[in-house]
């Protein structure tokens, strides 16, 4: 089975600050992740999907890049909002896994 | 605007059978593209694929659950199940129905999700 591994799993930052996860999957998964944010008690939320793309509604401070094995999420300005935990994500039809999350907090 | 929304009971006795719920409304659960899955999380935990079920009663599972788990749908009712068998403390979590866009491969719409407590 393909592993995902986030990294890191805890990132301290400020409000502003751009902020860069790292997801690694076992094998290619050509563009196939996508990424979620998840506050304390809620569900998660889609951001992006097949690698780069934004879903809607999402502001456009959040950015996907990536292909193969490895892939980034960037926030470019850190904002109140945005301190929760980020999901990576590959599905296939048959076939699902999570990175283990990161977790981004107050500095 | 779809939304789907989970029930089930709160509290499973080992080893008994976890049984949940998924009802979709806003949009037809037999709508082409659209996989209907479960998602876990333990306490403080990261998040789990269980499996996913398509409207023809396809399903795909997670192999880590082997042969404890199934999931069927029943369109009529506009609703899709998972079943998990033997449950111990470690099934102990917030469980997620979610749709899942086949274009996507991305779980799109989910449930607020419902808490399950596996004890005694």
């Amino acid at each position: 089975d393909i592993q995902m591994t986030q990294s890191p799993s805890t990132l301290s930052a400020s409000v502003g600050d751009r902020v860069t996860i790292t997801c690694r999957a076992s094998q290619s998964i050509s563009s196939w992740l996508a990424w979620y944010q998840q506050r304390p008690g809620k569900a998660p939320k889609l951001l992006i999907y097949k690698a780069s793309s934004l879903q809607s509604g999402v502001p456009s401070r959040f950015s996907g890049s990536g292909s193969g094995t490895e892939f980034t999420l960037t926030i470019s300005s850190l904002q109140p909002d945005d301190f929760a935990t980020y999901f990576c994500h590959h599905y296939t039809s048959y076939f699902g896994a999570f990175g283990q999350g990161t977790k981004v907090e107050v500095k | 605007q779809l939304q789907v929304e989970e029930s089930g009971p709160g509290l499973v006795k080992p080893p008994e059978t976890l049984s949940l719920s998924c009802t979709v409304s806003g949009d037809s659960i037999t709508t082409s593209g659209y996989y209907w899955g479960w998602v876990r999380q333990p306490p403080g935990k990261g998040l789990e694929w269980i499996g996913s079920v398509y409207h023809s009663g396809s399903t795909y599972y997670n192999a880590s659950f082997k042969s404890r788990v199934s999931i069927s749908v029943d369109t009529s009712k506009s609703q899709f199940y998972m079943n998990l068998k033997s449950v111990t403390a470690t099934d102990t979590a917030v469980y997620y129905c979610a749709r899942l866009l086949a274009d996507l491969r991305a779980f799109d719409i989910w449930g607020r999700g419902t808490m399950v407590t596996v004890s005694s």
